[in-house]
């Protein structure tokens, strides 16, 4: 069965420091693979997303994420978290012609000043 | 520009009770779907659309109803709520059926059955 586990319920990092949240995923097919971020009280935005291609993709807000498909995973990173950062974030897994996102539990990430 | 809107925002039930979910995007997308999302769950799929005319259950759509009334509107049915309901509930759309794309999400109904 499909599955994305995010093993990491919660994160705290300091301002200014490296993060990398980690997702794993189960999937029969080539993956679709996305990372979403949710404010607290607001919808989902999309981050980056996966579909084919270079391993390496680059998304908004200064995230970036790396495909391993040895692995089955999908790291996001980012080189230097601001506070604005804070949320939950989560990991996504589609396929062409599927029509069911599965979502991983999320990760919620606090930033210490 | 819109994109999804969900009403209401916030709804508190008894149990036993019925109410409707309205959803409506303006982005001409052909997909929508509606989310529940419970804490340490993630996002799960209750039902969703890939095409005016067309419904699909999805990982947990007991309790649940869907109308595609029109491309731009998917509305959810409580038929008859119970506390296992409560739950912040999520709409989305998609161009496609397939998922490829970008899936916009509105901003969310947080729905309390007592």
């Amino acid at each position: 069965a499909q599955s994305v586990t995010q093993p990491d319920i919660h994160i705290t990092v300091s301002e200014g420091a490296s993060l990398e949240l980690r997702c794993n995923y189960s999937y029969g097919a080539t993956p679709y693979l996305f990372w979403y971020v949710q404010s607290p009280g607001q919808g989902l935005q999309l981050l980056l997303k996966y579909f084919s291609g270079d391993t390496l993709v680059q998304g908004i807000k200064g995230f970036e994420a790396e495909f391993k498909r040895s692995q089955s995973s999908f790291n996001l990173r980012k080189p230097s978290v601001h506070w604005s950062d804070a949320a939950e974030y989560f990991c996504a897994v589609g396929a062409r012609g599927y029509n069911k996102l599965i979502f991983g539990a999320g990760t919620r990430l606090a930033v210490h000043p | 520009n819109a994109g999804v809107t969900q009403t209401p925002k916030f709804q508190v039930l008894k149990t036993g009770q019925s109410m409707t979910l309205q959803c409506a995007q303006d982005m001409n997308h052909n997909s929508m779907y509606w989310y529940r999302q419970d804490p340490g769950m993630g996002l799960r799929l209750i039902y969703y659309s890939a095409s005016e005319g067309t419904t699909d259950k999805g990982e947990v759509p007991n309790g649940y109803n869907v109308s595609r009334l029109n491309k731009r509107e998917f509305s959810l049915r409580l038929e008859s709520a119970a506390p296992s309901q409560t739950s912040v509930y999520f709409c989305a759309s998609s161009v496609t059926g397939e998922l490829n794309t970008e899936a916009f999400f509105g901003q969310g109904t947080r729905l309390t059955v007592v």
